[in-house]
């Protein structure tokens, strides 16, 4: 199938890391990406990791993937509260034209 | 630059009625996609465009709903009529790469059918 999973909340404290987890269904996915959605606004690229790859960090983001067992995920160091979103993994499936998205993940960050 | 840009932002109308969505691309992204967002089916992909050709609408609802992209820089997505389970925020995106490639999406525009 083409569903890609995420739970649905997450709630942590201000400077704490977050660990955002996601697990898709095709192995031979080329590229992995999470998105964040801010309320009332659109889907922001924040990062991506090629299918090659084991991590990545960008400033306060680190993306972990685990081809193996496909599963993805996005540790935010030092959680602020401008960090609580929606956030969305999404795959780019082999031989198929289109990024399949999981369902989002809602993180509250509180003080 | 300026990234996806659309309007109207909001939009209430009464069932019957018809609505047009508009969106203007990331200069230069050859690739324009329609998405649709609701709590209970998530984000789906409705219709994309590549060069301006629909290449794959097998995410359009049904015949009320029609999107078209006249040229470069501007595409619309219609609902004729419209109904109340059509309420919605309605994304559009586009890309330089491809589908399956990084998509910039707009801020939305958020539909409401009485």
């Amino acid at each position: 199938g083409e569903d890609v999973e995420q739970s649905l909340f997450l709630s942590v404290r201000e400077g704490d890391s977050s660990v955002i987890n996601c697990t898709y269904t095709d192995s031979s996915s080329t590229y992995l990406y999470w998105y964040k959605q801010e309320p009332g606004a659109g889907l922001q690229l924040l990062t991506y990791i090629f299918s090659n790859m084991d991590m990545k960090q960008d400033q306060r983001l680190t993306v972990l993937l685990n081809k193996k067992d496909k599963h993805l995920s996005l540790r935010i160091a030092d959680t602020q509260t401008g960090d609580s979103a929606i956030y969305f993994c999404a795959e780019s499936p082999y031989n198929t034209d289109k990024l399949i998205f999981g369902t989002g993940t809602r993180l509250q960050v509180f003080p | 630059d300026a990234g996806v840009i659309q309007s109207p932002r909001h939009e209430v109308t009464e069932m019957g009625q018809e609505v047009t969505l508009r969106c203007k691309p990331i200069s230069g992204h050859d690739y324009l996609f329609w998405y649709r967002q609701t709590m209970m089916r998530g984000l789906e992909l409705l219709i994309y465009f590549n060069n301006n050709v629909p290449i794959d609408d097998s995410g359009m609802p049904e015949d009320r709903f029609s999107a078209k992209m006249p040229n470069a820089s501007f595409s619309t997505l219609k609902i004729q009529p419209s109904e109340p389970r059509d309420s919605a925020v309605y994304f559009c995106a586009s890309s330089l790469r491809g589908p399956s490639y990084e998509q910039y999406f707009g801020p939305g525009t958020r539909l409401t059918v009485t």
